[in-house]
């Protein structure tokens, strides 16, 4: 999964309750991407990064927020889960802007009941 | 709207047999194609990146073709194993953003090959 750890691997939470979800990378890389994956659905964008502290939204950003202080770790945080947000979120960096290759972490299987 | 849709969506074959999953799309402006496999609890992995000019290329047991003009790619496995059993997605890049390419992905043909 070249060098990106996704914490945690599961979790299951209540609705309401605040959830942080952390990638880490170990590569250097620029861009960091949050996805999620739903049953149906492509994997769709939600946040990402282009450097530390800048970010920007995608295209189902709604409910999330991001954070990124060092290189090496972005955060998604869901300030108020809701089941809608039950999903599989998937961390991804690539180096360049212009580059074609974008590599993925493990995944986090988010369940909010 | 940009789309990218995969056909079939799920597939069986028996080991050592070959299979082509197929990929249309309405992505444009059109940057590149990809195709990635994702085993079952893992995250995507690339095997094929083609841009506009490249009609093939190969990765493997795994071959990929691009027709840019009718906006169809095809992902050909030859004498499958019991290791590609998976999902194979298809991604197509529109261009660049402020956050590099931007991203259509399809829903992924679910493969599954038996003894």
């Amino acid at each position: 999964d070249a060098g990106i750890t996704q914490s945690p691997r599961h979790k299951v939470t209540e609705t309401g309750t605040p959830v942080t979800l952390r990638c880490h990378q170990t590569e250097n890389h620029r861009y960091m991407y949050w996805y999620r994956q739903d049953p149906g659905h492509g994997l769709r964008l939600i946040h990402y990064s282009y450097g530390v502290k800048d970010t920007d939204k995608g295209e189902v950003s709604d409910g999330y927020s991001v954070s990124r202080s060092k290189t090496e770790d972005f955060l998604l945080t869901l300030e108020s889960a809701t089941s809608s947000q039950t999903s599989v979120y998937f961390c991804a960096i690539t180096d360049s802007i212009g580059a074609y290759e974008q590599y993925f972490g493990p995944g986090t299987r988010l369940t909010v009941t | 709207k940009n789309q990218v849709e995969q056909s079939p969506q799920s597939l069986i074959i028996l080991e050592g047999k070959n299979c082509t999953l197929q990929c249309n799309y309405t992505v444009s402006p059109f940057s590149n194609l990809r195709w990635y496999k994702q085993d079952t609890g893992r995250g995507p992995v690339s095997l094929t990146i083609m841009t506009f000019s490249e009609n093939t290329k190969s990765n493997g047991r795994y071959t990929a073709t691009l027709d840019a003009d009718t906006k169809q790619s095809s992902l050909h496995i030859t004498a499958s194993q019991l290791s590609d059993s998976a999902s194979y997605i298809c991604v197509v890049s529109g261009g660049l953003t402020g956050g590099g390419n931007k991203l259509t992905f399809g829903t992924g043909t679910q493969l599954k090959v038996e003894l």
